[in-house]
């Protein structure tokens, strides 16, 4: 099983519309999580941290459930800048390094 | 602030051909530093760690070596380039156990 695994769609979306995207991790000792933004041909970036109690930042919306393993990233009112590939990051149990899932791919469309 | 600075943006190198790609760190002291690799269509894969100067943590490649000469320069190096290293090579530092990544621009490097 993947450490982090992720729906690598492509999610064609309009603009305006709504869309989530779902992760899952294997393993439970984890304690930090992520999502990281990767626009094409270019590093990834820190979208946001993602909190126990769930955590919001704009229009962008972060869920953590511990019990299921499962990290999910919201995001409202869709843009075309939104378009990009987004990608679960989670910290390594006892270790210094992070693991990232493949990634989900994003098309906002007019 | 803190800037991390990886260089060259994109190299073409022969089969065969040594290696060397360096990324700064400035702004901190003692970071954490990192090499991923992100090929074609694929995931990041975590090549090498250090936690401070002199110390590398290997993940799993075979024909690269890192090093960590000074505390905020990390070097990633082969002495001969496979075809299969082609690919995105990502810097990347940390501030604590609990933090995320600040990554580096990247080398697309490309073996010919």
């Amino acid at each position: 099983r993947k450490e982090v695994e992720q729906d690598p769609g492509p999610f064609n979306v309009p603009e305006g519309a709504t869309v989530a995207f779902n992760c899952t991790y294997s393993n439970s000792a984890s304690q930090s999580f992520f999502w990281y933004r990767q626009d094409c041909r270019k590093e990834p970036k820190l979208l946001m941290s993602v909190y126990s109690s769930g955590n919001e930042d704009g229009r962008f919306t972060a869920q953590l459930n511990r019990a299921s393993q499962y990290i999910s990233l919201l995001i409202r009112d869709s843009k075309l800048s939104d378009s990009a590939t987004y990608l679960c990051v989670v910290n390594r149990p006892g270790g210094y390094a992070l693991n990232f899932g493949k990634g989900t791919s994003l098309l906002v469309t007019p | 602030s803190q800037t991390i600075h990886q260089w060259p943006a994109t190299l073409v190198q022969p089969v065969g051909s040594p290696l060397s790609l360096e990324c700064t760190v400035e702004g901190t002291s003692n970071p954490n530093l990192y090499w991923y690799r992100q090929a074609a269509g694929r995931g990041l894969q975590l090549l090498f760690y250090s936690v401070g100067i002199g110390q590398i943590s290997s993940e799993v490649p075979q024909n690269l070596s890192a090093s960590r000469p000074q505390d905020r320069q990390f070097i990633l190096s082969s002495k001969k380039l496979l075809l299969s290293d082609s690919g995105f090579y990502l810097c990347a530092w940390k501030v604590d156990f609990q933090s995320g990544y600040t990554f580096g621009s990247g080398t697309r490097l490309t073996v010919v």
